[in-house]
């Protein structure tokens, strides 16, 4: 079946700009997260979507990200006011929600590579 | 807070040779653990994960990993490298705190195969 996707792949914008990035999980997974991935900081957490419980946003770095999750699939997350620092690569991944605390496997996507000029 | 460390940024093995790639990490409740491979423009891909069965975990592409307690560590093997292994290895801890159970990462290990 269709695995997470990304859109777009690649995205080069000049600092101050607004961007918004896409992530399609797959068909049926509940939960759905966003890391992102940059040179200096590795591969961090952002935010996290379960349901249509409150997301857990306590990995945004600041206040001009901000993530949507519509009708309980497509996400789109936002960075407002570009800067060179935010230049990275952003995973999403979905997983599917099982009972009594068990984990469940996360399927990345292919990830967005931002640059900021 | 839970947090996992790879000892060695590029770890570089002739084809053939044992591939291992270490991972400590750090928790204070019994964790989840994960092995992901990362290829060259690509997303994350899970090798292995250890979730409290049993201590040798055996994944995908001949890669095993085995929990020990006693040293907090989750260490990456592979008996044989071949060419095709080339690529970014991350090792993650489960952190559920407050419900989520996102990933908390090493900063990675790049491992290249030489011929």
């Amino acid at each position: 079946g269709a695995g997470v996707s990304q859109s777009p792949s690649n995205k080069v914008t000049e600092k101050g700009k607004d961007v918004e990035l896409r992530c399609d999980p797959i068909s049926g997974h509940t939960a759905l997260y966003w890391y992102r991935q940059s040179l200096g900081q590795g591969l961090e957490f952002l935010i996290y979507f379960q349901g249509n419980s409150a997301p857990d946003k306590s990995g945004l770095p600041s206040d001009r990200f901000s993530a949507e999750r519509t009708g309980g699939s497509v996400s789109t997350l936002t960075i407002q006011r570009t800067q060179q620092e935010d230049s990275a690569v952003y995973l999403c991944a979905s997983s599917p929600w099982g009972a009594g605390g068990s984990y469940n496997e996360q399927f990345f996507g292919p990830g967005t590579r931002l640059t900021v000029l | 807070a839970q947090s996992v460390t790879q000892l060695g940024s590029h770890v570089s093995v002739s084809e053939g040779a044992l591939v291992l790639l270490r991972c400590n990490y750090s928790s204070s409740v019994p964790p989840y653990l994960f092995w992901y491979v990362q290829y060259p423009n690509q997303g994350l891909q899970l090798l292995l994960k250890y979730t409290s069965a049993a201590t040798l975990v055996k994944g995908i592409n001949g890669f095993e990993a085995e929990f020990k307690k006693s040293e907090t560590s989750f260490h990456l093997t592979k008996p044989s490298a071949h060419m095709s292994d080339a690529a970014e290895y991350f090792c993650a801890v489960s952190d559920l705190s407050q419900g989520a159970q996102k990933l908390v990462f090493g900063q990675g290990t790049r491992l290249t195969i030489n011929p």
